[in-house]
């Protein structure tokens, strides 16, 4: 069964420090990974996807990297704003989508 | 292009009376998926439709949870009798197809907010 683990459960920094979303996972079986972000009382965002054959994927201020040897992908944000903070979700596809807890992110304007 | 559509938004119900989620999704998208998120936790996967047939309901609680696709395009989830801890949001999600061994993105809706109690 996959598990999907998300560190730090929480994380507050000033705006302009880049932010560094850890999340691991048990099989490293996957088609592909995807970051997502939720805002309170809303739906899910997708922020990127990347495919099991690639290793990162870049969008605008956002990269996400992904190791499947070691189980393992990171989401970078560049220079936050206050408007980045939320939920972020990561979530691995096999047969099915299994998703972390979330990490929640607060920029202090 | 519009978004998956969820109604209610929000409903709350005393245990053991029955409710009904709506789902329509993004026009083209042949794969419909019904989550339940209950807070502080990761959506979890119910049941996913590939058109109108069940691809996967390993974790759909059948003796009070179903689902249906009628023509292959909205979908409806419902709780008969509901318990205090399905308390949780609905979250539906729509995908294109995957093709060899690429898969696409899912598309969520607002979700529907249900307190049971």
């Amino acid at each position: 069964k996959q598990e999907v683990t998300q560190i730090p459960a929480a994380l507050s920094v000033p705006e302009g420090e880049n932010l560094v979303l850890n999340c691991s996972f048990t099989d490293s079986a996957i088609y592909n990974l995807q970051w997502f972000r939720q805002d309170p009382g809303k739906g899910l965002t997708s922020l990127l996807l990347i495919q099991s054959s690639q290793r990162e994927q870049t969008s605008g201020r956002l990269n996400a990297s992904l190791d499947k040897s070691s189980g393992r992908s990171t989401l970078y944000i560049a220079a936050s704003q206050p408007g980045d903070s939320a939920t972020y979700l990561c979530a691995v596809e096999d047969y099915k989508l299994s998703f972390g807890a979330g990490t929640t992110v607060t920029v202090r304007a | 292009e519009a978004g998956v559509a969820q109604s209610p938004r929000y409903k709350i119900i005393e245990k053991r009376q029955s409710v009904a989620f709506w789902c329509n999704p993004i026009s083209g998208h042949a794969t419909l998926y019904w989550y339940q998120q209950i807070l502080g936790q990761g959506p979890k996967l119910l049941i996913q439709f590939q058109n109108n047939g069940v691809v996967d309901d390993s974790q759909l609680p059948k003796d009070r949870f179903s689902a249906e696709r009628l023509k292959g395009v909205d979908s409806t989830l419902k709780i008969q009798p509901a318990k205090l801890e399905d308390s949780a949001v609905y979250l539906c999600a729509s995908s294109l197809d995957p093709v060899g061994d690429t898969s696409y993105e899912q598309y969520f809706g607002p979700g529907t907010r249900l307190t049971v109690t």
